[in-house]
């Protein structure tokens, strides 16, 4: 079974919009959340991590979890064109320690100038 | 700072070779993984290395898969008897706690 799920897009947005990814999962003991970016022929890189219920804002990001409802989401706000790239949602399996992260497939975003 | 870096950065094989790819972690992380990534697929979970303790084998796919990890840095991901399946990124990352995973630029792997 898919862990992670996401939206594969593309998630088109015209420049100076909010983008809005969204991410469910399944494993109610996940604790936590991150983001990841993935330009095209690239590594990942992080943007975001979240634990806790509510919002986290970093920048132009605001990453939301909602552990009721087992969804976490990334809000873009004032899209790039250079923001355009597939978003990774990935959880780890135990709560505040390392171990491998479980990654949904990524929504490609296309920010159109 | 070095990032994690990967070599080969591009391998081309037949299929039945042996391929061995090669990490160099962040100085000083203490955690390794090796996950791989196939056209239109996240990324899979293949491995995990934490200090000295026993590696996270748990997400390698069959036994022609193994790696090391030597003095506590390099990684070796060997996979024995390539098949075309096996064509992949195959990216390593590191990490010095639970919040962040370095990764590296990835080896690209054919199987012909």
């Amino acid at each position: 079974q898919k862990e992670v799920e996401q939206n594969s897009g593309p998630l088109s947005v015209p420049e100076g919009a909010i983008a809005s990814l969204n991410c469910t999962y399944s494993d109610r003991g996940s604790q936590s959340f991150f983001w990841y970016r993935q330009y095209s022929g690239k590594s990942p890189e992080l943007i975001m991590f979240i634990y806790s219920n509510g919002d986290k804002e970093d920048g132009r990001f605001t990453a939301q979890l909602n552990k009721a409802s087992q969804y976490v989401s990334l809000l873009i706000r004032d899209s790039q064109p250079s923001d355009s790239a597939t978003y990774l949602c990935a959880r780890a399996p135990y709560g505040g320690s390392q171990g491998n992260l479980i990654f949904g497939k990524g929504t490609k975003l296309s920010v159109k100038p | 700072g070095a990032g994690v870096s990967q070599s080969p950065s591009n391998k081309v094989t037949e299929k039945g070779k042996d391929v061995e790819l090669r990490c160099d972690p962040i100085s000083g992380h203490t955690a390794l993984y090796w996950y791989r990534q196939s056209l239109g697929q996240g990324l899979e979970f293949l491995i995990y290395f934490q200090g000295n303790s026993a590696p996270d084998k748990s997400g390698l796919p069959s036994d022609r898969f193994s790696a090391e990890r030597t003095g506590g840095s390099v990684s070796t991901l060997t996979i024995q008897r390539t098949q075309q399946e096996d064509s992949a990124v195959y990216l390593c990352a590191s990490s010095s706690g639970p919040e962040t995973q370095y990764f590296g630029p990835g080896t690209r792997l054919l199987v012909l």
